[in-house]
């Protein structure tokens, strides 16, 4: 079943937020197989951090990430205007399936 | 450069079966490791993974879904196809078709995505 994500979070620019993720030991909990994505509106997402918390090749380091348990957690610095979009975790689980998170909005003041 | 496109019927009635393909480009899929996928999104809702195809032909489906999900590769024409039996409205969504690797388990390339609707 879908991994659970607060709906939305809001902050002003240049201040830090997290969004958390949590799941299951079958899933989140039982694999450092997490990753990432930030959907702008009527765009496809794209990936932000994967494996908890690496960044692939020019994502700005001021998205961060980690995981305690069955909870992982995004931390976006320094908020920017363009910050503003939808944003999924997604784990690798169980039968070799993956489950995407409800998604949290991220609102920019 | 990678690129995913993918196509198919815009609307398509219900009981009826979906057909899409993944046309890709800037990987092979004979490639030891690399993986496509079919994701999609109801509007306005979250994401949901389908069904995977890898490298060596091994093929994952979704647990709710599998018995009416099959998907192919055809690698001469770098394309993967899904197909979806017995479409009812709530399948209506955008499809998304995404590489990813055994290596990382992420979605790093998508394509624009297609959207399909299903109504009579």
């Amino acid at each position: 079943s879908a991994l659970t994500q607060r709906t939305s979070v809001s902050g002003s620019p240049g201040q830090s937020i997290t969004i958390y993720c949590t799941g299951s030991s079958s899933d989140v909990g039982g694999y450092d197989l997490v990753s990432w994505y930030q959907q702008q509106p009527g765009k496809a997402p794209k990936l932000m951090l994967y494996e908890v918390s690496k960044r692939p090749s020019g994502v700005s380091s001021r998205f961060s990430g980690s995981k305690s348990g069955n909870t992982a957690s995004l931390t976006i610095s320094g908020l920017q205007a363009d910050d503003e979009a939808d944003y999924y975790c997604c784990s690798f689980a169980r039968s070799n399936s993956f489950e995407f998170g409800s998604g949290t909005k991220v609102t920019v003041l | 450069q990678v690129t995913l496109r993918e196509s198919g019927p815009a609307l398509v009635k219900p009981t009826q079966t979906l057909t899409l393909t993944c046309t890709f480009s800037g990987f092979s899929l004979t490639t030891s490791g690399v993986c496509v996928n079919w994701i999609r999104q109801p509007p306005g809702k979250a994401l949901e993974w389908l069904a995977r195809i890898d490298w060596d032909g091994d093929k994952y489906y979704r647990t709710s879904l599998k018995t009416r999900l099959t998907i192919s590769k055809d690698t001469s024409k770098n394309q993967v196809v899904l197909r979806m039996t017995n479409m009812d409205p709530v399948d209506s969504a955008t499809y998304y078709c995404t590489r990813s690797t055994t290596a990382e388990y992420a979605f790093d390339n998508w394509g624009q995505g297609a959207a399909v609707t299903v109504s009579s």
